[in-house]
């Protein structure tokens, strides 16, 4: 069964600050890769989706990479702003598969 | 347009008791997902529809577990018995196919078993 682990489970930073948030999974047959992030009492929102075939997606002050044959994915995120404070979450869709398999989180805070 | 919502936002119930928990998709998306979120966790995948069946239930825990999208649309998580260890945040999304990457997810539904 397809592991989905994300490092580290919280972080605190100061407003202005780049950071990397990551996450590794155990099984490198996978479909695509996807971040999310999610706040309090509400659903997830799609940040990103990388295609395995694919090594990066950007969206604006965001950026997610993929080594699939490493089982690693990392989510950058430029000039960190209060309202990114959120947990974010990596999920993986397996080869063949329709479902998604999460992480359990990193918690960001953004200190103004 | 609209989104993925879930009725009721929130739900308390006793030990024993049933509870039906419902999903409306995004008007036109076929494929819908059920997840289960306990607290501190990642979503972990319960059962998926394509269209009126369910074309992967492996997920649920067990038996007491149900679920219908009797018309293709909305659908119902049921759950019969209901012990403290249900509690958690039951989370739909849909998609527009089965082929289709992007999953839109609900405000999620959360389950308080008393």
């Amino acid at each position: 069964k397809q592991e989905v682990t994300q490092i580290p489970a919280a972080l605190s930073v100061p407003e202005g600050e780049n950071l990397v948030l990551n996450c590794s999974f155990t099984d490198s047959a996978i479909y695509n890769l996807q971040w999310f992030r999610q706040d309090p009492g509400k659903g997830l929102t799609s940040l990103l989706l990388i295609q395995s075939s694919q090594r990066e997606q950007t969206s604006g002050r965001l950026n997610a990479s993929l080594d699939k044959s490493s089982g690693r994915s990392t989510l950058y995120i430029a000039a960190s702003q209060p309202g990114d404070s959120a947990t974010y979450l990596c999920a993986v869709r397996g080869a063949g598969a329709n479902n998604l398999f999460f992480g359990t989180g990193t918690r960001l805070t953004v200190i103004p | 347009g609209a989104g993925v919502s879930q009725t009721p936002s929130n739900k308390v119930t006793e030990k024993g008791k049933y509870v039906e928990l419902r999903c409306d998709p995004i008007s036109g998306h076929t494929a819908l997902y059920w997840y289960r979120q306990s607290l501190g966790q990642g979503p972990e995948f319960l059962i998926y529809f394509q269209g009126t069946g369910a074309a992967d239930d492996s997920g649920l825990p067990n038996d007491r577990f149900f679920a219908v999208r009797p018309e293709g649309s909305v659908s119902t998580l049921k759950i019969q018995r209901t012990e403290r260890g249900d509690s958690a945040v039951y989370l739909c999304a849909s998609s527009l196919d089965a082929g289709t990457d992007t999953q839109y997810f609900g405000p999620g539904t959360r389950l308080t078993v008393l």
